[in-house]
């Protein structure tokens, strides 16, 4: 089984910051990645798949990358509606499995 | 548009199971790889409960296999989730999730708040 280790579990942001979440996998994963943006009481919302494919209507501010083990999700120039929690996921074989999970906090 | 929306009792009591429905709208069901069950405890990350192919096959998280059993029924466009000997650390948002072009999710539903408690 494939274990994904996400980091930072919290990070302090201001507006226009530039944050980068890290998810490492305990083993080699083709490149397939999966993002997504959780707020409270609204469903998440899928940003990212295939390391770096942006989801139709996601900010370009998005982006993906990574290989191998470390994937990696950056926000350029943060903005109000960033702040969230987000997830990565591996998509690649059963079981799937999410990263724990960093929240993005107004600093 | 493509729509997903879970319907399900709010409240269940220890020991029960727990049965979620994920109607699927504008989008065929058969279509997909599989379509998923993902739940988040309060104050907890998210949670990935199974899979299942519109053949039918499904997959399972191991920390839930015991309990779990996905159906689908591809002529309602519908698909299942059972929980069974549910405990209050069953309380949960639930959520069903379309496939991508892989296993991953593009479209959810809005989630179905379960609580456990007698």
């Amino acid at each position: 089984d494939i274990q994904m280790t996400q980091s930072p579990s919290s990070v302090s942001a201001s507006v226009g910051d530039r944050v980068t979440i890290t998810c490492r996998a305990s083993q080699t994963i083709p490149g397939w990645v999966a993002w997504y943006q959780v707020k409270p009481g609204k469903a998440p919302r899928f940003l990212i798949y295939g390391v770096s494919s942006d989801q139709s209507g996601v900010p370009p501010r998005f982006s993906g990358s990574g290989s191998g083990t470390d994937y990696t999700l950056t926000i350029n120039s943060l903005r109000p509606e960033d702040f969230a929690t987000y997830f990565c996921l591996q998509p690649n074989s059963f079981p799937l499995s999410f990263g724990g999970g960093t929240l993005v906090e107004i600093k | 548009q493509e729509l997903l929306q879970e319907s399900g009792p709010g409240l269940v009591k220890p020991s029960e199971t727990l049965s979620l429905t994920c109607a699927v709208s504008g989008y065929s069901i058969t279509s997909g790889h599989h379509w998923s069950w993902i739940r988040q405890p309060p104050g907890k990350g998210l949670e990935w409960i199974g899979s299942v192919h519109h053949s039918g096959n499904a997959f399972y998280s191991p920390s839930l296999k015991s309990r779990v059993t996905i159906l689908v029924d591809t002529s309602q466009n519908r698909f299942f989730l059972n929980l069974a000997s549910l405990t209050a650390a069953d309380t949960a948002i639930y959520y069903c999730a379309k496939p991508n072009s892989g296993d991953d999710f593009d479209v959810w539903g809005q989630g179905a708040e379960v609580t456990v408690s007698s």
